[in-house]
């Protein structure tokens, strides 16, 4: 089976402009979430999104936001990129409710901004 | 924001000897503590987790070991082995809301053969 699947794996920007990241999450499971893991530190929470709707946003600016679709994939987008949102970026999918169950994380896209 | 502490940064350890790391957190909400193990080019997964309601879990060669009133916890790894070498990361929620987990910094754990 599948699992948490994200594209693309790695890309470079300069600063100012706009990426959008996406992940397909495990088959049946509804709900996404986004993290940023920068380099040397854990990931942090970003969005969780559960049945097309935002269901939780963490301590992030408005440069970043998030849409489900559907089939339940999602996108990441992030514009005006500054230096320091180089980072990999994680999606996770959870098979239980909205804010429980185990996170299954993808393998990330790193995103690099020159 | 981090409020999970996580230590040591490094680790090495030889073939067969005992990997223990350890993290502490501050907010008192936090009642599932799962440790999550990354390999390198690949995302977080899910190693071992537990409940303030025990003081132990044992998962074959992974042990968590919880202090509720000291609000640490910490991961041992017996009979570590070369394959065991990765990242770790342990992490702190409140049971009812994965929106609120933390993670700790991590630490790159190396067994030597």
């Amino acid at each position: 089976d599948a699992g948490v699947t994200q594209s693309p794996t790695h890309l470079i920007k300069t600063r100012g402009q706009q990426v959008t990241l996406r992940c397909s999450p495990i088959s049946g499971h509804k709900s996404v979430s986004w993290y940023q893991q920068v380099l040397g530190q854990g990931p942090q929470f970003i969005f969780q999104y559960y049945e097309k709707e935002e269901r939780g946003r963490g301590n992030f600016p408005d440069r970043f936001s998030a849409r489900q679709f559907p089939n339940y994939s999602s996108e990441l987008n992030v514009n005006a990129l500054l230096l320091g949102d180089s980072a990999l970026y994680l999606c996770a999918s959870t098979g239980q409710g909205a804010l429980t169950g185990e996170l299954f994380f993808g393998e990330g896209s790193r995103l690099t901004v020159l | 924001q981090q409020q999970v502490k996580q230590s040591p940064q490094s680790l090495i350890v030889q073939k067969g000897g005992i990997s223990i790391i350890n993290c502490a957190y501050e907010n008192t909400a936090f009642d599932y503590f799962p440790w999550y193990q990354q390999f390198p080019g690949k995302g977080p997964a899910l190693l071992i987790a537990i409940r303030p309601d025990v003081s132990e879990k044992k998962e074959g060669r992974f042990t968590i070991s919880f202090n509720k009133s000291a609000k640490q916890f910490s991961l041992h790894i017996m009979d570590s082995q070369p394959g065991d070498s990765a990242t770790y990361f342990c992490a702190a929620s409140p049971v009812y809301n994965n929106n609120d987990m933390r993670f700790g910094a991590g630490t790159r754990l190396t067994v030597k053969p």
